[in-house]
């Protein structure tokens, strides 16, 4: 599975949208880009994943670059229960073998009134 | 549904001693995983299920076991508890299903964790 390179840490005001980036130079072309997060001391909670196209849903957008190298996170209107640590995990959707999630050292999301 | 389950919250062993760790599922997944997560650090899968009755090593399986009778159920067992098996425990779970070119596994849940200090 390729390796994603995250920031450590991003700010952001509460009510406006937090863009988290995450590169994957490495991808291949059946990997998926996976976003979980994580609260303080509870289990990650899956977000949002794509292949090429961009994708959303009730809780962000996920805008892939057209060359797959990178993408962003959106979070559209943060709020204080989004303060988190953001994982950007690339994986194949194979069976066989186990199904390995790489958790990195992920984004550190403060979002501030 | 209740997602995925995990009991105890807390506990604290002494060196030696052994416990099962609980889990359970009741969105009838058939993959189910075990994950620890020491301070500061990612998560790092110990055994991960298939399906009923098939089990195999994860990156840090040594000085735990696990079972899988049946499709909601995914206990992990401590023999012999170490100081270095002090950390945090998360089960999680996902469906496989067959699309387009086979079988995919889909995104994971996981449950609230279990805090283990072995003293």
């Amino acid at each position: 599975d390729a390796k994603t390179t995250q920031p450590t840490s991003m700010d952001c005001a509460e009510g406006r949208a937090a863009n988290l980036p995450c590169n994957h130079s490495t991808i291949s072309g059946n990997e998926y880009v996976y976003w979980y997060r994580q609260i303080h001391s509870q289990g990650p909670q899956y977000i949002i994943h794509g292949l090429k196209n961009n994708e959303t849903n009730e809780m962000a957008s996920l805008i892939i670059t057209e060359d797959r190298k990178s993408s962003t996170l959106i979070l559209p209107h943060a709020t204080l229960r989004d303060t988190a640590v953001y994982y950007c995990i690339v994986r194949v959707r194979r069976s066989g073998g186990y199904n390995k999630l790489i958790f990195g050292a992920g984004t550190r999301l403060a979002v501030h009134p | 549904n209740a997602g995925v389950t995990q009991t105890p919250k807390f506990r604290i062993l002494k060196i030696g001693q052994s416990m099962t760790l609980q889990c359970t599922q009741d969105m009838n997944h058939n993959y189910m995983y075990w994950y620890r997560q020491d301070p500061g650090m990612g998560l790092k899968l110990i055994y991960y299920s298939v399906g009923a009755g098939i089990t195999d090593k994860g990156e840090v399986p040594n000085g735990y076991n696990v079972s899988r009778s049946t499709t909601e159920d995914f206990p992990l067992r401590l023999e012999l508890a170490a100081p270095s098996q002090t950390s945090v425990y998360f089960c999680a779970s996902s469906y496989s299903g067959g699309q387009g070119r086979g079988l995919e596994v889909y995104e994971q849940y996981f449950g609230p964790g279990t805090r283990l200090t072995v003293t």
